[in-house]
């Protein structure tokens, strides 16, 4: 079975300051990985996703993650955030080779302050 | 509608109580899953279906949750006896259905249940 480690629950981080919110996964077989946003009060929304291929993935906003599979980590950078960035973010897998399931780590709420 | 909906948006029952949510997906999807989120915790995979059939029901923690999709669209998910623990945010997803490296999963606002 797969699963996904979110370490950072919480990542404060000044307006027009780089941020990198850390996921790393465990699994035995390939995967797909994925990073979701959830504004307030809106439902998740896919960001970026990472299949196969160039390891660096550039999603919407101005997001991008680099899939690293020799320390299994799929981290989400952004070169400078601005407030409407702050939302929960969720780094999530799925079985390689057309899994429907998503793993979903615990979160990091990303809090982007003035 | 334009997006994945669910009803009510939020519940409040009783323990022992049977509660249903309901999820009306974007149309001409064909996959709808099923997540529940507790507090401070991410998504957590319940039930999975293509077209009228569950797929996928692994994630089910027991036999008092159960869902239907009868007509391939809107789907229902049913939980008997309601039990405190049951509290969380209830999502639901709709895809066109290749999986999902090929589509991509659209989210409901999700039902927030609380059982007291």
């Amino acid at each position: 079975a797969q699963s996904v480690t979110q370490l950072d629950s919480q990542v404060p981080v000044f307006e027009e300051a780089p941020v990198e919110l850390r996921c790393n996964y465990s699994s035995s077989v390939s995967v797909y990985l994925f990073w979701y946003v959830q504004y307030p009060n809106q439902g998740l929304q896919l960001l970026l996703k990472y299949l196969s291929g160039s390891t660096l993935v550039k999603g919407i906003n101005g997001f991008e993650a680099e899939f690293n599979k020799s320390q299994t980590s799929f981290h989400l950078r952004k070169p400078s955030v601005h407030i409407s960035d702050t939302a929960e973010y969720f780094c999530a897998v799925s079985l390689g080779g057309g899994g429907n399931k998503l793993t979903f780590g615990t979160g990091t709420q990303l809090k982007v302050e003035l | 509608g334009a997006g994945v909906s669910q009803t009510p948006s939020n519940k409040v029952t009783e323990k022992g109580k049977y509660v249903e949510l309901r999820c009306d997906p974007i149309s001409g999807h064909t996959a709808l899953y099923w997540y529940r989120q507790s507090l401070g915790q991410g998504p957590e995979f319940l039930i999975y279906f293509q077209g009228t059939g569950a797929a996928d029901d692994s994630g089910l923690p027991n036999d008092r949750f159960f869902a239907v999709r009868p007509e391939g669209s809107v789907s229902t998910l049913k939980i008997q006896r309601t039990e405190r623990g049951d509290s969380a945010v209830y999502l639901c997803a709709s895809s066109l259905g290749q999986g999902l490296a090929q589509t991509e999963a659209f989210f409901g606002q999700g039902t927030r249940l609380t059982v007291v």
